[in-house]
């Protein structure tokens, strides 16, 4: 069956501009994640979704940083005037709830100029 | 921040030969979950060990879980040069449903 999709899947944009990620769970998970991983590091937690709200949005490193879920499946994460700190691959899982494997896209690699 | 840290940082071995790699946490878990990642793409489930078990075995792998220690480790047996990659403990934390994940282990294993 069709997996997590991530789109972009590369994304260039300029210090300043506002970006969309986009991700599509599978089917039926009701638990999706979004996290940050830079070069060598493991994946940062961002925000977790159970359904359509944020359970957890802990990770979120500051205001500018926005992530809806609006019918609980394909969820959006918002950067508002985006950094060159914000260069990274963007990760998002879905799974079938607390406790259970998740399920990861490939990313979106942003890169901030 | 991160609750997991792993070691080693990376690893180099033969084909054939066993690698090991360890995790350590902070706080109590619900469970924990290996993971592995090739260059460039996403990461892919492994095994997860629940907080009442021991050890756990899947093929090749074998995870033990010390809760008193707070630690964990994953035994690949019989490496291979596909299993090249890298590897992330993650932690199901006791209080809320978000996964933490480790720095990761880099595995190379040489032909």
């Amino acid at each position: 069956g069709a997996g997590v999709s991530q789109t972009p899947s590369n994304k260039v944009t300029e210090k300043g501009k506002y970006v969309e990620l986009r991700c599509d769970p599978i089917s039926g998970h009701t638990a999706l994640y979004w996290y940050r991983q830079s070069l060598g590091q493991g994946p940062e937690f961002l925000i977790y979704f159970q359904g359509t709200g944020a359970a957890d949005d802990s990770g979120l490193p500051n205001d500018r940083f926005f992530a809806v879920r609006p019918e609980g499946s394909v969820s959006t994460l918002k950067i508002q005037r985006t950094e060159r700190g914000d260069s990274a691959v963007y990760l998002c899982a879905s799974s079938l709830g607390q406790g259970t494997p998740l399920h990861f896209g490939n990313g979106t690699r942003l890169t901030v100029t | 921040s991160q609750q997991g840290e792993e070691d080693p940082q990376a690893l180099s071995i033969q084909e054939g030969e066993n690698a090991t790699m360890n995790c350590s946490y902070k706080t109590s878990i619900n469970n924990l979950q290996w993971y592995r990642q090739n260059s460039g793409r996403g990461l892919v489930h492994l095994i997860l060990i629940r907080s009442n078990e021991r050890e756990k075995h899947s093929g090749r792998l074998r995870v033990t879980l010390d809760t008193s220690k707070k630690s964990s480790s994953l035994l690949i047996t019989a490496s291979r040069a596909a299993d090249t990659a890298s590897y992330f403990c993650a932690t199901d934390l006791l209080q809320g449903g978000k996964l933490i994940f480790g720095q990761g282990t880099e595995l190379s294993v040489k032909p």
